[in-house]
């Protein structure tokens, strides 16, 4: 089955430790993203990736970082800089092309104890 | 920059009922538009989609259509059902090659017997 594969699907965390939630797509798309979202908002995204070994800032990057060593795979590290780092996260990609919608993992639910 | 505008929720309908949730955006250029529905606890699926202006986009009985006049991407359901009950989000996305998405907030959907 091709598809998103986001894991884990729930992750509690201390303050001040990194935690890194793992996305993985085996869709051949180019183009992947984070977002995150928060109870009553909309999605806001984290970083995304057009190719490999490469990636921007999205609108909220800061207490982020990402790689994309892989086309497959698109980890996104949430660092002790976060100030509220609790929060549902979603990754996507995207085929290339104009006008192509984004596919959705299943989340991760991030909680900071 | 960009943005979208829904309707806030929750809308709470009675099964077989008619469903309109409203959407506007503005963006610069010519987006594509999209609707997606979130389920408790999962990712975001798609929709429905529309790239130009008048196109209408529809699946499993819901319709939007693309109205660049009015800046509106409306979701409609003639009748809806129990299983609807979802998060429903309109999003833009803009007409570069890196094709991001800005979502609305999203819009309860509540469906009793």
């Amino acid at each position: 089955d091709g598809g998103i594969t986001q894991s884990p699907k729930y992750l509690f965390r201390k303050e001040g430790q990194n935690v890194t939630l793992s996305c993985e797509q085996n869709l051949n798309h180019d183009a992947m993203y984070w977002y995150r979202q928060d109870p009553g908002q909309g999605l806001r995204l984290i970083y995304y990736s057009q190719i490999v070994n490469d990636f921007q800032k999205g609108d909220i990057a800061e207490g982020y970082s990402v790689s994309r060593e892989k086309k497959e795979s698109f980890p996104l590290t949430v660092t002790s800089a976060q100030k509220n780092p609790t929060a549902f996260y979603l990754c996507a990609s995207r085929p290339r092309g104009l006008a192509n919608e984004q596919f959705f993992g299943p989340g991760t639910r991030l909680t900071v104890l | 920059g960009d943005s979208v505008t829904q309707m806030e929720g929750p809308v709470t309908l009675s099964e077989e009922a008619f469903l309109t949730i409203n959407c506007t955006y503005t963006a610069t250029g010519y987006p594509s538009l999209f609707w997606y529905v979130q389920y408790p606890g999962e990712g975001l699926q798609l929709l429905l989609k529309a790239t130009k202006a008048d196109d209408k986009g529809s699946n499993k009985g819901f319709e939007a259509t693309y109205r660049k006049e009015t800046t509106s991407f409306h979701l409609e359901k003639g009748s809806v059902q129990v299983s609807d009950s979802a998060v429903y989000f309109c999003a833009l996305s803009d007409d570069t090659g890196f094709q991001k998405l800005v979502f609305g907030t999203g819009t309860r959907l509540l469906v009793s017997p």
